[in-house]
């Protein structure tokens, strides 16, 4: 098993420009994640999914949009990408069949936008 | 609300040293427990963790104790290893919840 995978790994953007980050997960797990992970701040949930389909809003949502179409996969959108949005971001999935509905975390995406 | 405090860091020991690092939450129920740890340019990944109280989880030698009377989770080694330096995440999870809930976490700096 591959686990979670994110691509791209690394990527630079100007303000205003669009972009997709995608998470892919092979362990059929129902529930997926979108964190970014900031200095000092810890991590801080975007959005999130509880079935293929749905999706939910985090703690910090604004200027991000996301899409469940397929169980396996979870797609984060900027659709015009801010200074502010320079950032880690970090896919997440779990089970609610695992003991604590641990999550299972990506290797990550460095965002910078110029 | 339901929250996470971690101790700040960096923490910088010496090889061999004891380590703790303190976590405390806040939940209106009986959360699952965890620390995860983020190795240098890597995601995150579970450590270890308690669903109940009283539990003790453990691994690479690395222990917690699920304290309900104290709302806490404190991370300990007997001695820790340069291999160790990482940043540290408490978290919790109400059971029944679809999210987790983070610490700011703690960056380890061991030194040999």
């Amino acid at each position: 098993n591959a686990g979670v995978t994110q691509t791209p790994k690394f990527r630079v953007l100007k303000t205003g420009q669009s972009m997709t980050l995608l998470c892919a997960q092979d362990m059929n797990h129902e529930y997926m994640y979108w964190y970014r992970q900031d200095p000092g701040m810890g991590l801080r949930l975007i959005h999130y999914s509880v079935g293929e389909g749905t999706t939910a809003k985090g703690e910090v949502p604004d200027g991000y949009n996301v899409s469940r179409l397929k169980k396996q996969n979870f797609l984060l959108g900027l659709e015009s990408a801010a200074p502010s949005q320079t950032s880690v971001y970090f896919c997440a999935s779990s089970s609610s069949h695992l003991p604590g509905n641990e999550q299972f975390f990506g290797p990550g995406t460095r965002l910078t936008v110029l | 609300g339901n929250s996470v405090t971690q101790m700040e860091g960096p923490v910088t020991l010496s090889e061999e040293a004891f380590l703790t690092i303190n976590c405390t939450y806040t939940a209106t129920g009986y959360p699952s427990l965890f620390w995860y740890v983020q190795y240098p340019g890597e995601g995150l990944q579970l450590l270890l963790k308690a669903t109940k109280a009283d539990d003790k989880g453990s691994n690479k030698g690395f222990e917690a104790t699920y304290r309900k009377e104290t709302t806490s989770f404190h991370l300990e080694k007997g001695s820790v290893q340069v291999s160790d330096s990482a940043v540290y995440f408490c978290a919790h999870r109400m059971n029944r919840d679809d999210k987790i809930i983070f610490g700011k976490g703690t960056r380890l700096h061991i030194l040999p």
